[in-house]
């Protein structure tokens, strides 16, 4: 099982270009998230997605983050434009199942850089 | 969810077991005690959760208090590779799939 895979690995960019980080999560699980991780503010969640839909987006900063997951096997977050202060590390996860009895198994990661 | 509290970090020698505390004491009746670790530059990994009986497998041990309000999460035999971020993590139902991250506690393992 190669787990779940993000790409890229290391993004470097500068402000007010679009930035499109990906996801493949591992093979049959339905439950999708991202996660941001920063020094000042930890690891927060964004948004998750159950069956390809999204259930709770109440963690997207703001209109220029948006998420997509057009199949069970792919997801993107796609930050348009970016600014120096979304430099973070991107996680994402997946899990089977819904309900709070089900682990997630995180990514290595996306590390961000906005210049 | 209920909060969790941790100590922020803490020191364990190599080959003794780590114990690591966490307070929870407005756990609910339905929510799960989680246990996820972070080593530098990595994903969370999962270790291992419990709701109310205490719980082994091959990496840790969960100590659930009979009250709920506590729980320990025992490395039996640290070693140099379990330096890492540890969080405890308490979800229910009403968090349907959520996991809230805190501080978390700094376990360095010293040789």
């Amino acid at each position: 099982d190669a787990g779940v895979i993000q790409s890229p690995r290391h993004e470097v960019t500068e402000m007010g270009q679009e930035v499109t980080l990906r996801c493949k999560p591992i093979s049959g699980h339905n439950s999708l998230f991202w996660y941001r991780q920063t020094m000042m503010r930890g690891l927060e969640l964004l948004i998750y997605f159950n069956n390809n839909v999204p259930i709770d987006d109440s963690g997207m900063p703001e209109d220029r983050f948006s998420a997509k997951m057009p199949n069970a096997s792919f997801s993107t977050l796609k930050i348009q434009p970016s600014e120096p202060r979304d430099s973070a590390v991107y996680f994402c996860a997946s899990s089977h199942g819904q309900g709070s009895d089900n682990e997630q198994f995180f990514g290595p990661g996306t590390r961000l850089t906005v210049l | 969810d209920a909060k969790t509290t941790q100590p922020p970090s803490m020191d364990c020698a190599e080959g003794r077991a780590a114990n690591l505390p966490c307070n929870h004491s407005t756990i609910s009746g339905n929510e799960y005690v989680y246990w996820y670790r972070q080593i530098h530059s990595q994903g969370p990994q999962y270790i291992i959760h419990g709701l109310k009986n205490n719980e082994t497998n091959e990496m840790a041990s969960l100590i659930i208090t009979e009250d709920r309000k506590s729980s320990t999460l025992i490395l039996p035999h640290a070693t140099l590779r379990d330096t890492a971020v540890y969080y405890c993590i308490v979800r229910g139902k009403a968090a349907g799939n959520k996991l809230t991250f805190g501080g978390g506690t700094r376990v360095l393992v010293k040789p």
